[in-house]
């Protein structure tokens, strides 16, 4: 099974503010890596895919990047509706594993 | 619109099973596998498994085999999850998430909370 770790697990941040999450993988992988947001009391909203690649309807602020066992999420200029918690997911193969989360707080 | 709608919650005592129902719309369904993860209260998501809708062929996680059973009713577009043999550490969230192969995740329930209680 491919083991995801994200880093840090909270991370306080203003808005306007870039931030950056890391998501390593207990073995190199291929670009299939995908970053999610979740809010409190919703589903889980998809926001890259195949490591850099941004899901239609999201905003340029976020991006993604890496490669083999490291990967990171960037969001520059946070704005107040990203507040939330972000979970990196690999769907290299089964089983799918997430990341443990990192919650993004206001500053 | 891509729209899965899931039932509603469940409270349920140990030792008891729980079904959990995914309409399905807007899309074809028997293009896509239904996958589920399930989400305790305040942690982290928990892959269960998947189902091929077209087929109905299943793959289960380790940590769920022989204790949960994936389905699905083509005629109406519908998924369902059971869970036998519940206990504390199964209450949870439960979601359900279309995927094709080879793509990510990209359509989710609204989520199924599920307690279990004495």
């Amino acid at each position: 099974d491919i083991q995801m770790t994200q880093s840090p697990s909270t991370l306080s941040a203003s808005v306007g503010d870039r931030v950056t999450i890391t998501c390593r993988a207990s073995q190199s992988m291929s670009s299939l890596l995908a970053w999610y947001q979740q809010k409190p009391g919703k589903a889980p909203k998809l926001l890259i895919y195949k490591t850099s690649t941004l899901q239609s309807g999201v905003p340029s602020r976020f991006s993604g990047s890496g490669s083999g066992t490291e990967f990171t999420l960037t969001i520059s200029g946070l704005q107040p509706d990203d507040f939330a918690t972000y979970y990196c997911q690999q769907y290299n193969s089964y089983p799918l594993t997430f990341g443990q989360g990192t919650k993004v707080e206001i500053k | 619109q891509v729209q899965l709608v899931q039932s509603g919650a469940e409270v349920k005592t140990p030792g008891a099973s729980v079904k959990v129902s995914c309409k399905s719309s807007g899309y074809t369904f028997t293009d896509y596998h239904m996958h589920w993860v399930r989400q305790a209260p305040g942690k982290g998501l928990e892959w269960m498994g998947w189902i091929n809708l077209n087929s109905g062929d299943t793959n289960y996680a380790q940590t769920f085999q022989g204790r949960v059973a994936m389905t699905r009713d083509t005629s109406i577009t519908t998924a369902y999850m059971e869970v036998r043999g519940l206990t504390s550490d199964d209450t949870a969230v439960y979601y359900c998430a279309r995927r094709r192969v080879g793509t990510p995740i990209d359509y989710w329930g609204q989520g199924t909370l599920v307690t279990v209680s004495s």
